[in-house]
């Protein structure tokens, strides 16, 4: 099956920019799909289709998408971006949808 | 406002069933392919079934087939998941939510999500 592989962690200070990165074989032809969770809570999604915004999630979120990797960038950070993040694509290998294994970000 | 709101979580022995519901409001319901998606504690998302608008396509995980079954009422704007056999393993908080991307498999992404709810197997 198809294996996406992200950090464990990335830190980042406030007002600076944060990027994730989500790596895959070929990812940049797979359409990704980016998640936010803050703890107890469900995920959110912040980022579709490599680099579209869902409405409500601020401009600082952006999205691209080419080669082996994927990149969630998030700009001028505050302290509410503290949270877990995800990656998803779908694996046409085994029919279904994937997830990386998770980033913690964490905002100093 | 879309909502998805899970119950029937609970704690059960190896070997038991549970049936999880999801309440949907807020969207037409018949429209759109729905998820389950499970969160073991501490650990990342899996994806765990997937229906079709009209119940007629249904998928699974390879780890939950011939276990869990995945089922919906339109007319209820409802969304199961009955789980039969439960492991240790299937330890997690389970998630209903929407399928966005339409019908294309390629760029099916989950665009709303409930708060979940804890499933617990252990005796």
């Amino acid at each position: 099956s198809y294996v996406l592989t992200q950090p464990p962690s990335v830190s980042v200070a406030p007002g600076k920019t944060a990027r994730i990165t989500c790596g895959g074989n070929n990812i940049g032809s797979k359409s990704v799909h980016w998640y936010q969770q803050k703890p107890g809570q469900a995920p959110v999604l912040v980022i579709y289709y490599d680099s579209d915004r869902p409405s409500g999630i601020p401009e600082r979120f952006s999205g691209s998408n080419s080669g082996n990797t994927a990149t969630l960038t998030i700009s001028r950070v505050e302290a509410g971006d503290e949270a877990d993040y995800y990656c998803q694509v779908w694996d046409s290998s085994s029919d279904h949808p994937v997830f990386g294994g998770g980033t913690q970000l964490t905002v100093l | 406002e879309v909502q998805l709101v899970e119950s029937g979580g609970g704690l059960v022995q190896p070997g038991g069933s549970l049936r999880l519901s999801c309440a949907a409001s807020g969207f037409t319901f018949s429209s759109y392919w729905m998820s389950w998606v499970r969160q073991a504690p501490g650990k990342g998302l899996e994806w765990v079934a997937n229906i079709k608008q009209d119940g007629s396509e249904k998928y699974y995980v390879d780890s939950v087939k011939g276990r869990f079954t995945i089922s919906r009422d339109n007319a209820k704007n409802s969304l199961y998941l009955q789980m039969n056999s439960l492991r240790a393993e299937d330890t997690a908080v389970y998630y209903c939510a929407r399928v966005g991307g339409g019908n294309i498999v390629a760029t099916i992404h989950f665009d709303y999500w409930g708060q979940g709810t804890l499933v617990t197997v252990s005796s």
